[in-house]
């Protein structure tokens, strides 16, 4: 069974940093590209980042770009992201997702992390 | 506002047949392929359909999606109050090197 369970979320101040995690199982993480998408309250759904398989390409939002860095760790079946320079506007449930938006599309999904920015 | 544009909002009764837009252009449905996705009240959204027009293992057959030039469509059949949700097509756009998803539609099924 594919699970995705995010954490790292919750509180942090305007112009704080956080990192979120993503643990993946019942699948080869290794040979899946992984994706981040975000759900500000109330409102619609937002891809943030993704990145291939072996990580070395990465692709970002224009509303996060130079602030947020993803990253996987292969040998620990863990997806990352960076956030920094964070802003009220990136309040947020965060969900890790499997897959590309260019190919089979998001075929899992996690239950989300909450990030709220605000002082 | 949404680089994928779908109608905020549609509705039908029990049975009926409806269908959900998402219009783009050439930089993102015209050479990439959609998805749809659906999300229920406080859950994560599941796919729905891939590849513009294929389902994945467990979805339904009332559930068909297809594509023409800048605009996909999600249609399903034999409406049940179960599919009250909001759904989401999805893709690539290669002009923006990004991911894009549309507003979202909610589906109201009276």
């Amino acid at each position: 069974e594919v699970q995705l369970v995010e954490s790292g979320g919750g509180l942090v101040q305007p112009g704080g940093s956080l990192r979120l995690s993503c643990a993946a199982s019942g699948f080869t993480f290794s040979s899946s590209a992984m994706t981040w998408v975000r759900q500000a309250p109330g409102k619609g759904l937002e891809w943030v980042s993704s990145l291939i398989s072996s990580g070395t390409s990465t692709y970002y939002a224009d509303s996060v770009q130079g602030r947020f860095t993803i990253s996987r760790d292969n040998s620990k079946n863990t997806l990352y992201l960076q956030m920094n320079s964070l802003r009220a506007e990136d309040t947020a449930v965060y969900y890790c997702a499997k897959g590309g938006m260019s190919s089979s599309g998001l075929d899992y999904w996690g239950q989300g992390t909450l990030v709220s920015v605000s002082s | 506002q949404s680089v994928l544009t779908q109608p905020p909002s549609v509705s039908a009764a029990p049975g009926q047949k409806v269908t959900i837009s998402c219009s783009g252009s050439s930089s993102n449905v015209v050479n990439n392929y959609v998805s749809w996705y659906q999300q229920l009240p406080g859950t994560p959204p599941k796919l729905l359909i891939y590849e513009n027009n294929k389902r994945p293992s467990g979805i339904p057959d009332r559930f068909s999606g297809s594509k023409s030039g800048t605009s996909a469509i999600l249609g399903i059949t034999g409406l049940q109050t179960g599919d009250e949700a909001d759904y989401y097509c999805g893709t690539w756009d290669s002009s923006l090197s990004a991911g894009v998803f549309g507003g979202g539609t909610k589906l109201t099924v009276l």
